[in-house]
């Protein structure tokens, strides 16, 4: 599977949105990208998935690009309960139940 | 979404002891369940998965004796920790996805305290 880059931290005012990037410059062609956030003390809750064309859906909008070597995703409103680790996984379509997480981005939204 | 319940939500035993956590797709027949865990501020790590009716796969470096899995039915997958010590306190997260392609969707964890 291939590695993903993600800052480490990020903050956002609450009501603005929050654009989390995600680096995967060595994805392969049959990857999707998954992104899943982990708030405090629960299990990860999936967010959105994407091959090549952008995605949205009602919790948030991924854009990929071009060359599908990154990907931003986009929380159009951040709320407080937002705040949360983000994580960027690359993962092939038949594989996409065993997830290799990285360091992911905490999101900190703020009043 | 798909439901994955967890349980227990937490637990304490002592040290030499073993401790059984369940794993349960509650709308859905899971044939692969996955098992990960996670030390504080750490990210999450992927033990092994569960295949119904078969032996599990462990990720390299994970004691298959001391964490035994049992997928028993398409909709339970059991974690045991034996002989449990402090160091096997951790959060401990289980995950299904409802067909071979689609999103996985996670338990809330159980949080595992050997004292």
């Amino acid at each position: 599977d291939a590695k993903t880059t993600q800052p480490p931290s990020m903050d956002c005012a609450e009501g603005r949105a929050a654009n989390l990037p995600c680096n995967h410059s060595t994805i392969s062609g049959n990857e999707y990208v998954y992104w899943y956030r982990q708030i405090h003390s629960q299990g990860p809750q999936y967010i959105i998935h994407g091959l090549k064309n952008n995605e949205t859906n009602e919790m948030a909008s991924l854009i990929i690009t071009e060359d599908r070597k990154s990907s931003t995703l986009i929380l159009p409103h951040a709320t407080l309960r937002d705040t949360a680790v983000y994580y960027c996984i690359a993962a092939f379509s038949g594989n996409t139940g065993k997830l290799i997480f990285g360091q992911g981005t905490t999101l900190q939204v703020k009043p | 979404g798909a439901v994955v319940s967890q349980h227990p939500s937490w637990v304490i035993c002592k040290s030499g002891t073993s401790v059984k956590i369940e794993c349960r797709s509650l709308d859905f027949q899971a044939t692969t369940m996955f098992w990960y865990r996670q030390f504080p501020k750490q990210s999450l790590m992927l033990m092994a998965t569960s295949n119904e009716g078969s032996k599990a796969t462990y990720e390299q470096g994970v004691e298959k004796d001391k964490f035994l899995i049992n997928h028993a039915s398409l909709t339970l997958s059991t974690l045991t920790v034996t002989s449990a010590h402090p160091e096997d306190s951790s959060f401990y997260i289980c995950s299904a996805t409802r067909q071979a392609k689609a999103e996985a969707f996670f338990g809330q964890g159980t949080r595992l305290t050997v004292v």
